[in-house]
């Protein structure tokens, strides 16, 4: 597709379970950034990915919170023993160069 | 540190006025872009404009303009003759001057304002 996919686009889960969300971005952007919109923080930072670099993760709020991207494409973000404040809408942008972020449609995380 | 910061949380106005969103910026970079960002009750963050720190020029585009002020750190954002569909919350954005060959850094974003336009 022509825009940042990710999947699932909702997620429900228990408390304490590992979760995995899933970004494809652009084809051929080298940057992929992972943010968090929750009500009471906003729109938050986790972490970015340029080509082959090793990623920015100054964002992430926790050990509980791992990103990967396998072979400069797809992205995982893996939420571990998950908490009821983990519960967002996670967002995958991805750009290239020298232009702006293009965002998918996020991955709506319920911690019951 | 860097900050965004959009004093206004809500807006109400009413079709065909005009409306001007607030925002606010620190930062201690000389190179650095702004945004903005909309989100329309469908979820989605649509990119509107970006600019970066040596252009001050205004910008206008179709009912849409924005004022870029260093002197006050300010990025306003002008909505002439409002929309119904133009309800949305919007989001103002830093980011510094990315590392890599000039891409831009992560996203510093305000706490959004949402706009309610009502016919």
């Amino acid at each position: 597709g022509a825009g940042v996919s990710q999947s699932p686009s909702n997620k429900v889960t228990e408390k304490g379970k590992d979760v995995e969300l899933r970004c494809d971005p652009i084809s051929g952007h080298t940057a992929l950034y992972w943010y968090r919109q929750s009500l009471g923080q906003g729109l938050e930072f986790l972490i970015y990915f340029q080509g082959n670099s090793a990623p920015d993760k100054s964002g992430l709020p926790s050990d509980r919170f791992s990103a990967e991207r396998t072979g400069g494409s797809v992205s995982t973000l893996t939420i571990q023993r998950t908490q009821q404040e983990d519960s967002a809408v996670y967002l995958c942008a991805s750009t290239s160069g020298d232009r702006p972020q293009h965002f998918g449609d996020g991955t709506r995380l319920s911690i019951l | 540190a860097q900050k965004v910061t959009q004093a206004q949380t809500e807006i109400s106005v009413v079709e065909k006025e005009d409306v001007t969103l607030d925002c606010v910026y620190e930062t201690r970079d000389t190179t650095y872009y702004l945004f903005w960002y909309k989100q329309p009750p469908s979820g989605e963050l649509v990119f509107l404009i970006r600019r970066n720190s040596f252009d001050e020029q205004n910008e206008i585009s179709g009912r849409y303009s924005w004022n870029f002020q260093k002197s006050t750190s300010s990025f306003n954002f002008t909505i002439t003759a409002s929309q119904v569909v133009d309800s949305a919350v919007y989001f103002c954005a830093l980011s510094q001057w990315g590392s890599y060959g000039g891409s831009q850094g992560n996203l510093i974003f305000g706490k959004g304002t949402k706009l309610s336009v009502k016919p």
